[in-house]
């Protein structure tokens, strides 16, 4: 059974100081390992896909990264509208159409 | 262009009681999902309809059901409700046909059972 586990459960930033989250996995062939960011009463917004192991995406702030292992969501000099929960979530090769995600972590950025 | 609906945004029920939460897809996807993120919880596959067919579905008892529309809006159905299934109910689109099957989703649909 496909298993993720995201590290740690919150974060709490100054404005300004770097971080990173972690999402470690195990699937049956992965087919993509997605990251979504979700604020309080909201459903989660898509961020990034990763297909394959070395592979990085980026977006403002915001850079992933994937392994074979486990993924990080590296933000660099986050501002307080950075604050959200961030979600990993994994899909694999057998059982079509599930995604199966983390607990996620919950970042706190400070003005 | 509009993103995914949900509707009610709150519903409140009794145990033993049916609960129907609705769906809309964004317009061109034919794939819908539902999931259940109880407090404290991750986010829990419930069902997969793509075409108007259920797809897969996750490990819930048969009282969680469902189906797609030929507009391919959805709704999900749950029977005898119980306290455990109060959680918030999280229906998401995608273009089945692509690559990667990133997952719009709506704002949710609170359900608490009294």
């Amino acid at each position: 059974e496909d298993q993720v586990t995201q590290s740690p459960e919150a974060l709490r930033l100054q404005e300004g100081e770097s971080s990173s989250l972690n999402c470690s996995y195990t699937v049956s062939g992965l087919r993509g390992l997605f990251w979504y960011r979700q604020d309080p009463g909201k459903g989660p917004e898509f961020l990034f896909t990763l297909y394959s192991a070395g592979e990085e995406k980026e977006k403002e702030r915001l850079k992933a990264t994937l392994t074979k292992k486990e993924s990080f969501l590296h933000i660099t000099a986050p501002k307080p509208e950075d604050s959200a929960t961030y979600l990993c979530a994994v899909q694999g090769l057998t059982n079509a159409g599930k995604s199966t995600f983390g607990d996620g972590t919950t970042l706190t950025v400070k003005p | 262009e509009a993103g995914v609906t949900q509707s009610p945004t709150h519903l409140i029920k009794t145990r033993g009681q049916q609960a129907t939460l609705r769906c809309s897809p964004i317009s061109g996807h034919t794939s819908v999902y539902w999931y259940q993120q109880a407090l404290g919880l991750g986010l829990q596959f419930l069902l997969w309809y793509d075409e108007g067919e259920e797809r897969n579905r996750g490990n819930f008892p048969p009282r969680f059901s469902g189906r797609q529309f030929p507009n391919y809006s959805s709704e999900l159905n749950v029977n005898a409700l119980e306290l455990e299934d109060s959680a918030l109910y999280l229906c998401a689109s995608s273009l089945v046909q692509a690559s990667n099957e990133k997952l719009f989703f709506g704002s949710g649909t609170q359900l608490s059972v009294l």
